[in-house]
Parts: structure tokens; sequence; C-alpha cells
């Protein structure tokens, strides 16, 4: 078992929708938790960092962590066709992350 | 704020040469640099994780004496490729990090080995 599982998709969604990314992890030392958005290509671009349990939210971006889950999710809210890429959960139990764990990263497509 | 730059983007070279590609933070001092490998449809592979003026640390696997990194400074850090072969060939992303903040990764480089 994977030490962070993360649904490959392709996930097809039409502009506007609410998209919802979830990562499962199995690793109870895990405090700090990131989403990155990956273009086709370019290297991943930072879009949320959170600690220990609770929400976040960033324009349309909102990030949850569940810790007695060990569940973490991203929502994107009025999903844009700019929106299409990948999207890796990393996850790491130092402080934000000299040893990243990533997940395999899900493909979203926003169709306009 | 924390912009990684990387270059080249893209090379494209003969077997048996080498090849360096460098990468640099340039709104922010790293204090460890890390390099990572992905195959196509793939999550990042951590290679190795540096610190200014120390050696690099290596994952198990990783061959230190064929990919060799230098971390001359805190602004920046190269990784050569040494005589490249076509096994060799995918995309090397480097990230940076200063003090407790997050990575922040460079756009890639695409080797291609022919």
């Amino acid at each position: 078992q994977k030490e962070v599982e993360q649904d490959p998709g392709p996930l097809s969604v039409p502009e506007g929708a609410i998209v919802s990314l979830n990562c499962t992890y199995s690793n109870s030392a895990f405090q700090y938790f990131m989403w990155y958005r990956q273009y086709s290509r370019k290297g991943p671009e930072l879009l949320m960092y959170t600690y220990s349990s609770g929400n976040k939210e960033d324009g349309r971006f909102t990030a949850q962590v569940d810790k007695s889950s060990k569940y973490i999710s991203l929502f994107i809210r009025d999903s844009q066709p700019s929106d299409s890429a990948t999207y890796l959960c990393a996850m790491s139990a130092d402080n934000a992350g000299n040893m990243l764990t990533f997940g395999g990263g899900t493909r979203l497509m926003v169709k306009p | 704020g924390a912009v990684v730059s990387q270059h080249p983007s893209w090379v494209i070279c003969k077997s048996g040469t080498s090849v360096k590609i460098e990468c640099r933070s340039l709104d922010f001092q790293a204090t460890t640099m890390f390099w990572y490998r992905q195959f196509p449809k793939q999550s990042l592979m951590l290679m190795a994780t540096s610190n200014e003026g120390s050696k690099a640390t290596y994952e198990q696997g990783v061959e230190k004496d064929k990919f060799l990194i230098n971390h001359a400074s805190l602004t920046l850090s190269t990784l050569t490729v040494t005589s490249a072969h076509p096994e060799d060939s995918s995309f090397y992303i480097c990230s940076a990090r200063q003090g407790g903040q997050p990575q922040h990764f460079g756009d890639g480089t695409r080797l291609s080995i022919l």
C-alpha cells in the first residue's frame, strides 16, 4: 500500500462545476499538507499549504484536512478550463517539508 | 514571490555527453534545494537533497557519480548528468525552500539523450 493514495483520474467536469480532489494517507506523523498544480511540461505550482486539521480558503480554492480520518481534500469552485491540469497532494511530517511524500496526482479536465 | 528558475527548459544531446542543469531561487535565499525526476504520467521521484556548502544527500538507488549536484550558493544549485545515456532521458525538476517554508518548484528540464 502506498503511503499516500490519490485517484489518478482523469476527472472530467463542465465549466462552472465544483471539483473535489482527495488524498488519503497512512502515516499519522504527517502534519503539513500541500496541494500543487502541474500543467503539462511544467513544474508543480504551490496552491495551498495547511498545517494540521482544518480548512483554508484562497479565492476559488478550499483545502480541508481531517487528520482523524487521514483524509485531505481540495475543492475548486466555479471551475474554469484554465484549471485543467494535474493536481498533486503532498505531505510532510517535518516543518513544511524537507521530505515531501506525494500522491500520484489527479488529472483534471474542465470542459468549456 | 518564491520564484524558482530552471535552465535549460529542454536539451537534446548525444549519448556519452554530460549535461548541466541550473536551478536558481530568484527572490529568496534557498537553504535547501531538491532535485526530482518525473516519468510520464507519474509523480515526482526525489533524487537528492542539498544544503548550501554541503554535500548532497542522495536517495537510495540514485548514483551520485552519475548525477553530480553542486549547491555553491544560497541561490544556485546545479545538477550534472555525466556520460548521459538514453535511459537518462526524463523530466528533471528542482525545488527550493527557505527556512520553514514549503518547497517551490522550477519549471523543469526535459532531457532527451539520442
